[in-house]
């Protein structure tokens, strides 16, 4: 089975600091890789896709991925109270058509 | 950006009666769009894939019969929920990325349909 694990959190983090998300997949042929922000009854928003080893910089946000670990990981950087939401790890898996499969997510809380 | 609508945003029937959603794209053509369903504290869970003039693909587990997908438009997908009980009641969302180009980055989502079975 097809699966991407995170920590269900709650993440709690003071305002101003870096938040650090992780996710691991199971699926090692997996290419394509996805941060999703949930705020509470509402649909999934993009934030950042990832396809290559290494770091990809985005604002205050940043992607890593280290596909020998299976393992993929957000840091939000001077954390703000918007912030605080689910973050949801997606991942396509090798052979499935471009089909996300969805991590539980982790949710963040920005504390003032 | 792309947009993607739903309607209706809310929905509240009573056990037995059918349910339809709707998924727009409104300023790009959807060959493929995808349904999910994500129940309280859990994850998105995908449904079936919705493609443009032929049947729908359906996930292990979720019943062809009980959730009808119609993909008549390159910018319409449908969703009907039939003889909906209450263990059906959950957030329905669709989404959809424009014809010719990778799913990857450019899969956009809908805002949901929160669906109520009394």
């Amino acid at each position: 089975q097809k699966e991407v694990e995170q920590n269900s959190g709650p993440l709690s983090v003071p305002e101003g600091a870096i938040a650090s998300l992780n996710c691991t997949y199971s699926d090692r042929g997996s290419q394509s890789f996805f941060w999703y922000r949930q705020y509470s009854g509402k649909s999934p928003e993009l934030i950042m896709f990832i396809y290559s080893n290494g770091d990809k910089e985005d604002g205050r946000f940043t992607a890593q991925l280290n596909k020998a670990s299976q393992y993929v990981s957000l840091l939000i950087r001077d954390s703000q109270p918007s912030d605080s939401a689910t973050y949801l790890c997606a991942v396509i898996p090798s052979g499935t058509a471009s089909k996300l499969t969805f991590g539980t997510g982790t949710r963040l809380q920005v504390t003032l | 950006g792309a947009v993607v609508s739903q309607h209706p945003s809310r929905v509240i029937c009573k056990s037995g009666t059918s349910v339809k959603i709707e998924c727009r794209s409104l300023d790009f053509q959807a060959t493929t769009m995808f349904w999910y369903r994500q129940f309280p504290k859990q994850s998105l869970m995908l449904m079936a894939t919705s493609n443009e003039g032929s049947k729908a693909t359906y996930e292990q587990g979720v019943e062809k019969d009980k959730f009808l997908i119609n993909h008549a438009s390159l910018t319409l997908s449908t969703l009907t929920v039939t003889s909906a009980h209450p263990e059906d009641s959950s957030f329905y969302i669709c989404s959809a990325f424009p014809s010719g180009v990778s799913v990857s980055e450019t899969q956009y989502f809908g805002p949901g349909t929160r669906l109520l079975v009394l």
